[in-house]
């Protein structure tokens, strides 16, 4: 398998401009998971998704986010308008749902917003 | 609810040493325990996991974990550690659910 992906890898845009991270899991895997990494915070759930329902959005940190499962097979993170704290990278994760706690990672998308 | 703490940011050991990286954690009812490894600009591995059974789990790479339940840990070791093993170190845990909770990490570096 493949593994999980993501695009893009790297992402720099300008304030105020609409950013769209995408994700394909694992095939099989009925979880979803969207994480964003930083220095000063570490791992941060932003949201998970189970047989492409969301499930907890708690994490989303205001409604410049949003998450999307249209199908077993994409999901997507868009953040509009876009502001310079959202810059870091952004890990989507699949898993199972008979192994709870087991995720694999994608290789994140790194956003630099300037 | 569910916690994990890192205590140690960093962790420092020379090449050949033992190394440790400690965890320990908070949870209602049976622990789900799972080490992740972070090389830089790379996403997380899973390395191992302990459900039930024997306390001492192996992973990969020749890493090993101690699940302690009176003390509430799950320690990561290596008997010999490499220059190759520094890393980021991310310990999680459940108690049943679908959303793990992760440490902070620990970033382990090995000295030549």
């Amino acid at each position: 398998d493949a593994g999980v992906i993501q695009s893009p890898r790297h992402e720099v845009t300008e304030m105020g401009q609409e950013v769209t991270l995408r994700c394909k899991p694992i095939s099989g895997h009925n979880s979803l998971f969207w994480y964003r990494q930083t220095m000063m915070r570490g791992l941060e759930l932003l949201i998970y998704f189970n047989n492409n329902v969301p499930i907890d959005d708690s994490g989303m940190p205001e409604d410049r986010f949003s998450a999307k499962m249209p199908n077993a097979s994409f999901s997507t993170l868009k953040i509009q308008p876009s502001e310079p704290r959202d810059s870091a990278v952004y890990f989507c994760a699949s898993s199972d749902s008979g192994m709870p706690g087991e995720l694999f990672f994608g290789e994140g998308s790194r956003l630099t917003v300037l | 609810a569910q916690s994990v703490a890192q205590p140690e940011d960093q962790v420092n050991v020379a090449e050949g040493n033992p190394l440790t990286v400690k965890c320990t954690y908070s949870v209602s009812g049976n622990p789900y325990l799972f080490w992740y490894v972070q090389y830089p600009n790379r996403g997380l591995q899973f390395l191992l996991k302990y459900i039930t059974g024997d306390n001492l789990v192996k992973g990969s790479y020749g890493f090993e974990a101690e699940f302690n339940k009176s003390q509430t840990s799950f320690h990561l070791k290596k008997p010999s550690a490499l220059v190759s093993d520094s890393a980021l170190y991310f310990c999680a845990v459940t108690g049943g659910s679908y959303i793990p909770t992760f440490g902070r990490g620990t970033s382990l570096i090995v000295h030549p």
